[in-house]
């Protein structure tokens, strides 16, 4: 089946860095992108939609300057936490579908555990 | 405005029985339904999924029904084993052009032996 590769596992950083996340899909062309942040036992809140070669979409409330989206190829988008704060702590996780169509599945990464410090 | 609502934060059931886990939702343009299974630490797995048109679907232990007048989803799960027991979220797939996931905040469900 659909596999994406979410990279790091985890990661602690010192705040005012920045912080960039990978999202693959190992074994298909993931037209679509979404990212997705969840705090300690909360629902998944979708942070942004990207799409190969277009601008991400944020939902509301998310800052698009700072949660830096790119979708550059059919197999990767990365999210880049920049000028991380403590607040930023919280669990990624990305997923991929594979078309827009009604049949296309999500598949989901294994996320990344971010702690600011 | 929580659009898929999980009002039971954790169930518990005894191996063998059933384990009923309930989503309710209120975008009547919610076409997908989907329940994914989530252990800590790792991102979620799908289980089942249900189309609005239909009001049953069923594999293996799972199965999920759907009454769209109540909009209201839950999913069976039937006998419960242990390794069951993880927080599982439902999930609806709305109509944008991205056909984006809305998450429930997730039922514990602890399988006890």
């Amino acid at each position: 089946g659909a596999v994406v590769s979410q990279h790091p596992s985890r990661v602690i950083c010192k705040s005012g860095t920045s912080v960039k996340i990978e999202c693959r899909s190992l074994d298909f062309q993931a037209t679509t992108m979404f990212w997705y942040r969840q705090f300690p036992k909360k629902s998944l809140m979708l942070m942004a939609t990207s799409n190969e070669g277009s601008k991400a979409t944020y939902e509301q409330g998310v800052e698009k300057d700072k949660f830096l989206i790119n979708h550059a190829s059919l197999t990767l988008s990365t999210l880049t936490v920049t000028s991380a704060h403590p607040e930023d702590s919280s669990f990624y996780i990305c997923s991929a579908r594979e078309g827009p169509g009604y049949n296309y599945g999500y598949t989901f990464g294994s996320g990344t555990r971010l702690t600011v410090v | 405005d929580q659009q898929v609502k999980q009002n039971s934060p954790s169930l518990s059931v005894q191996e063998g029985r059933i384990s009923i886990l309930n989503c309710d939702y209120t975008n009547s343009m919610f076409d997908y339904f989907l329940w994914y299974k989530k252990y800590p630490a790792e991102g979620p797995t799908f289980l089942i999924s249900i189309s609005s048109i239909k009001d049953k679907n069923e594999d293996g232990r799972f199965t999920v029904f759907l009454n769209k007048s109540a909009k209201h989803l839950s999913l069976h799960i039937v006998p419960s084993q242990p390794g069951d027991s993880a927080v599982y979220f439902c999930a609806a797939r709305g109509s944008g052009s991205a056909r984006q996931l809305t998450f429930g905040s997730g039922t514990q469900l602890t399988v006890l032996p």
